[in-house]
């Protein structure tokens, strides 16, 4: 079975820095998708950005960017001018067709100090 | 605007009474989830299911059931309600391999 492991339980950041939040992942299969979600206090899940496997290129939406090491599996999210809004649990997920039933770390919580 | 919908959103029960968690979807998804997550903590997949008639058990033992006679709902139950089963469950829909999951807003169960 796949595991995802974040060792980062907690970290802070002050506002307008940069923060990196780790995730490794454990899995044999070669096509996969990783996923970092966004869980803001009482407040719906989101997602944050997504990679495929077999794409090198690494992803970026607006200020969050990975760091994706396919050989290493490893997949850090970096998010770049931290604002007060990016206080929340990330978690980072692993899903694998066709399966396709998500695999969630344990979360790391960030937050943003003005 | 196409969704996911969860009530109630919280709900304080006592010992022994059956309850029954909803989770509606608009958008007309097959595969939907139904996750366990003690507050802050990781997420553990408790049910799932591929379409109508389908259900299947995930990888956290769980004593509640579910049941999918229509796309849109995807109900959790909880026979007879222990303090044990306070927590946060969400619902998901799987929004094609590529895009993830949609969550819904999660119900926050305390058991008393």
């Amino acid at each position: 079975a796949q595991t995802v492991t974040q060792s980062q339980p907690e970290m802070s950041v002050q506002e307008a820095e940069t923060v990196t939040l780790s995730c490794t992942y454990d899995t044999s299969e070669s096509n996969y998708y990783l996923f970092w979600y966004k869980q803001p206090p009482s407040r719906q899940m989101i997602l944050v950005i997504r990679q495929e496997a077999y794409k090198q290129q690494n992803a970026t939406e607006n200020r969050f960017s990975v760091n994706f090491q396919k050989a290493a599996k490893s997949f850090s999210l970096k998010i770049s001018d931290s604002q007060l809004g990016d206080t929340a649990m990330y978690f980072c997920a692993f899903m694998k067709p066709p399966q396709e039933d998500m695999r969630f770390g344990a979360g790391t919580r960030l937050t943003v100090k003005p | 605007e196409a969704d996911i919908y969860q009530t109630p959103r919280y709900l304080v029960i006592g010992t022994g009474k059956k309850i029954t968690l909803e989770c509606s979807q608009t958008m007309g998804h097959d595969k939907m989830y139904w996750y366990q997550q003690d507050p802050g903590m990781e997420l553990h997949l408790i049910h799932y299911s591929y379409g109508v008639n389908s259900t299947e058990k995930g990888d956290l033992s769980s004593e509640s059931t579910v049941s999918r006679i229509r796309t849109e709902h995807f109900p959790l139950t909880l026979e007879s309600a222990r303090p044990s089963h306070t927590s946060q469950y969400l619902c998901a829909t799987l929004n094609g391999t590529y895009y993830g999951y949609t969550f819904g807003s999660g119900t926050r169960l305390t058991v008393v």
